[in-house]
């Protein structure tokens, strides 16, 4: 199915270390959310870009950084790793309507390891 | 703070069972809700909205300002209904960015 990609499918990582996770939306979506969930919890929402600007941020550190591309493609990079990290990060796109009948659409996840 | 609560982590039924999947919410502003969920090694998807009062699958789920309540009912549990199940708030910053309750699984049992 054309839909959101997301890559690498897994990945593990160092303490310490820093890391690109991709997300690549469907066509013409302008807006990508992204989130973090922890094992046995709901997804948390990280920040959201739209048009390549952050247009809303959660309750991150800094260490957790954005970027959108023209081509629909974006990343989340996380800096410093921490063993907290460890999670399945998911984005998220959706059109950027205005008004509550934008929906999101989901990507498969990144999980990620840190040990 | 925006917080979404579904107390119960699983819920098993029988086919043809009522099921009743309990979410309540702290909102100080009106809020928009949405339910989402995720089948086996599938991806998470919208499943409704308050907003569009639809029945999607047989699912319906009313708002209760008074109680803060948006509790998702079906009158008859089918096994393909056994899923992961989501309870959602679009929060105040961005665009329908949303913050999710911690998920309910439903075992419909045959």
């Amino acid at each position: 199915e054309t839909g959101v990609t997301q890559s690498p499918t897994h990945l593990i990582k160092t303490r310490g270390q820093q890391v690109t996770l991709r997300c690549s939306s469907q066509s013409g979506h302008n807006t990508v959310s992204w989130y973090q969930q922890a094992l046995g919890q709901g997804p948390q929402f990280i920040f959201q870009y739209y048009r390549e600007e952050e247009n809303g941020r959660g309750n991150f550190p800094p260490r957790f950084s954005g970027l959108q591309f023209p081509n629909y493609s974006s990343e989340l990079n996380v800096n410093a790793l921490e063993l907290d990290d460890s999670a399945l990060y998911l984005c998220a796109s959706s059109p950027g309507l205005a008004g509550s009948t934008d929906t999101q659409y989901f990507g498969p996840g990144t999980r990620l390891t840190v040990l | 703070a925006q917080r979404v609560t579904q107390p119960e982590k699983l819920l098993s039924v029988f086919k043809g069972a009522p099921v009743e999947l309990k979410c309540n919410y702290s909102y100080s502003g009106s809020p928009e809700l949405f339910w989402y969920v995720q089948y086996s090694r599938q991806r998470l998807q919208l499943l409704l909205r308050h907003i569009s009062r639809e029945s999607i699958k047989g699912f319906t789920a009313d708002l209760n300002k008074g109680e803060t309540s948006f509790h998702l009912k079906k009158p008859f549990a089918q096994e393909e209904d056994s899923a992961m199940y989501y309870c959602a708030l679009a929060l105040d910053t961005g665009r329908r960015a949303l913050t999710f309750g911690s998920g309910t699984r439903l075992q419909v049992q045959p």
